[in-house]
């Protein structure tokens, strides 16, 4: 079973510039997620979407970050303008279901750099 | 919300029983306890469920007192490979906490 892809794998870029991340889930899994990890921190929850439905994005900065999964299959997450506090990896992860007991599978993550 | 509470750090020897326990007061009577481990370099991997008492998998065992205030993750005859960050989850909350960093010492 393919497991959930993600791109790039790395970006450069400097601030104020945008940048656009992509992700591909499992196949059948109608749930995704878009997490930012800040190195030595845990994964912090941007944007969970329920097939192309936003189910939570409370912790998502709407001035600058933006998502879209619009045929429910892959989604891209945005940065524009990109702050020096930008700087993270970007986990994608999906699950067969938003219900809570079932296991999300991650992805490899985009490290962002921003200078 | 529940508050998640695990050390930050932890060391071991090859061959050893690790055991790493998480706080989590308040969790919901229906909040089950999940942990995720992480290589550097790599997203989160589930390793084990649970609810209550004890459950126990390939990699792991997982206990949960009756009071479910608190859960420790058991990892038996650890390995050098199992060097990783090791996250104590309540999956509702989706809130990872800075998690445990296990070295497995030769």
């Amino acid at each position: 079973e393919a497991g959930v892809a993600q791109s790039p794998r790395y970006k450069i870029i400097e601030k104020r510039q945008s940048v656009a991340f992509w992700c591909n889930p499992i196949s059948g899994h109608a749930t995704l997620y878009w997490y930012q990890q800040i190195l030595g921190q845990g994964p912090k929850l941007l944007i969970q979407f329920q097939n192309n439905g936003v189910v939570d994005d409370s912790q998502l900065p709407k001035d600058r970050f933006s998502a879209e999964r619009l045929k429910g299959v892959d989604s891209t997450l945005k940065i524009q303008p990109a702050k020096l506090e930008d700087s993270a990896v970007y986990l994608c992860a999906s699950s067969l279901s938003q219900v809570p007991t079932y296991e999300q599978y991650f992805g490899p993550g985009t490290r962002l750099t921003v200078t | 919300l529940a508050k998640i509470t695990q050390p930050i750090s932890m060391d071991s020897y090859e061959g050893q029983e690790v055991n790493i326990t998480c706080s989590h007061n308040n969790i919901a009577t229906n909040d089950y306890i999940t942990w995720y481990q992480q290589f550097p370099s790599q997203g989160p991997r589930f390793i084990i469920q649970g609810y209550k008492t004890k459950v126990t998998n390939e990699v792991a065992s997982l206990f949960i007192p009756a009071d479910r205030k608190s859960s420790t993750l058991s990892l038996p005859r650890v390995s050098l490979s199992d060097t990783a960050v090791y996250y104590c989850l309540v999956p509702r909350q989706l809130t990872f906490g800075s998690g445990t960093q296990l070295t497995v010492l030769p």
